[in-house]
């Protein structure tokens, strides 16, 4: 079956450092990748995505390059600042996955916290 | 725009009380659509999804139902509350092939 395997949090920052959050996958077919974020309170919002093997899915300076040989598609940001506090969910999408309810399969959540 | 409306959004409840959760989505005709529980500091679990109205598939057994009476409307439902039903619920619809969320319903279950 599919699976996402996401960095353990909490993920504590000083404003303007360096994010990587990882994540790594096993899907079955040609899965769609995903990056979702969610401030406190509120519902998922998508962040970015890629469709395919090297794609490369960017938003609000957030970026992860889909990478078939590493079954990865790790979250990076260059210079974070408090707003992005929240919890990222990495999740797949599997056209394959024999359901045809285009289900997604979700990560457990990285929670981070920007200090100013 | 295609929006996802959740109702209420907030909910206290004493167990045993029966449940009503109501996901209504605009600007798009025939959606998937999806019901996730978040419970607290926990990722998200789908409980159910449905391709069409009257069709309903359930990934989990639980005291929960589903319901799709309109093509646009996805109703959460529980005729006795447990107090392991308290979470957060999120509506999502599929888009191509990501899925778009709702703002949520808090329950609680006392």
């Amino acid at each position: 079956g599919n699976s996402v395997t996401q960095m353990e949090g909490p993920v504590t920052l000083s404003e303007e450092a360096f994010l990587t959050i990882n994540c790594t996958y096993t899907a079955t077919g040609y899965p769609s990748l995903f990056w979702y974020v969610q401030y406190p309170g509120e519902g998922l919002q998508l962040l970015l995505k890629a469709t395919k093997a090297d794609d490369k899915g960017s938003n609000k300076g957030f970026e992860a390059t889909y990478r078939k040989e590493t079954t990865s598609f790790h979250l990076e940001k260059g210079s974070v600042q408090v707003s992005d506090s929240a919890v990222y969910f990495c999740a797949l999408s599997d056209l394959y996955s024999g359901a045809g309810s285009y289900q997604l399969t979700f990560g457990k959540g990285t929670k981070l916290s920007v200090i100013p | 725009s295609q929006t996802i409306h959740q109702w209420p959004a907030t909910l206290v409840q004493p167990v045993g009380s029966p449940l009503s959760l109501e996901c209504t989505v605009e600007g798009t005709s025939n959606p998937n659509l999806y019901w996730y529980r978040q419970a607290a500091g926990r990722g998200l679990q789908l409980l159910f999804y449905s391709v069409g109205i009257g069709q309903i598939s359930s990934e989990v057994p639980q005291n929960l139902s589903a319901s799709r009476p309109q093509d646009r409307q996805f109703i959460l439902s529980s005729k006795k509350l447990l107090l392991s039903d308290s979470g957060f619920y999120l509506c999502a619809r599929k888009g191509f092939n990501e899925q778009f969320f709702g703002p949520g319903t808090r329950l609680t279950v006392l």
